[in-house]
């Protein structure tokens, strides 16, 4: 069975400088999607940002970026020049396209990031 | 732009009571979803749907009916609440092609007491 493991139940980091969050999964399949959500104290969840497997690239999204290890399984999430807007709960997930209707992702237990000023 | 809106945003009830949660979304998407979180967890798949008059059981369905007679609106019922249904309960929504991004509503924080 898939599942994904976040080591780090808290970090925190001091306003512009950069951290690093970790996420390692287990699966036997090779087609598959990884994603970091955000969840701010309002609770809504929001995409990050989106890595599909095939593509060996890093993606990025502004002051995000991941480090994608297949072979390691490894899927951690860079934010860069940290802000005070920044501080949530951030959620690792994953899914494959067989679930592709369901949508049922398997999510880490999640990281809360504290920013201090 | 609303996006996925849910109601209420907090309620407590007393075992055995029953409810239903209200999601709407105006995105004109496909497929629609019920989470829920319980402390310090991910989210756990309730139910999702398809399409108007497709429904379908996730992760953890028990204790739980939906139903989706329109594009836009997918309500999650709970009947005979149990303490063990005390959590967050997220609605979401997305387009059909694969890969692409579920868009959440601001959650329902419910206890059951």
């Amino acid at each position: 069975a898939q599942t994904v493991t976040q080591s780090q139940p808290e970090m925190s980091v001091q306003e512009a400088e950069t951290v690093t969050l970790s996420c390692t999964y287990d699966t036997s399949e090779s087609d598959y999607y990884l994603f970091w959500y955000k969840q701010p104290p309002s609770r809504q969840m929001i995409l990050v940002i989106r890595q599909e497997a095939y593509k060996q690239q890093n993606a990025t999204e502004n002051r995000f970026s991941v480090n994608f290890q297949k072979a390691a399984k490894s899927f951690s999430l860079k934010i860069s020049d940290s802000q005070l807007g920044d501080a949530a709960m951030y959620f690792c997930a994953y899914r494959t396209p067989l679930m592709d209707s369901n949508y049922q992702l398997i999510w880490g237990a999640g990281t809360k990031l504290i920013i201090k000023p | 732009n609303a996006g996925v809106t849910q109601t209420p945003k907090f309620r407590i009830l007393k075992i055995g009571q029953s409810m239903t949660l209200q999601c709407t979304q105006d995105m004109n998407h496909n497929y629609m979803y019920w989470y829920r979180q319980d402390p310090g967890m991910g989210l756990k798949l309730i139910y999702y749907s398809v399409g108007a008059g497709i429904t379908d059981k996730g992760e953890v369905p028990n204790g739980y009916n939906v139903s989706r007679s329109t594009t836009e609106d997918f309500p999650l019922r709970l009947e005979l609440a149990a303490p063990s249904q005390t959590s967050v309960y997220f609605c979401a929504s997305r387009y059909r092609d694969r890969g692409e991004k579920l868009f959440f509503g601001s959650g329902t924080q419910l206890s059951v007491l």
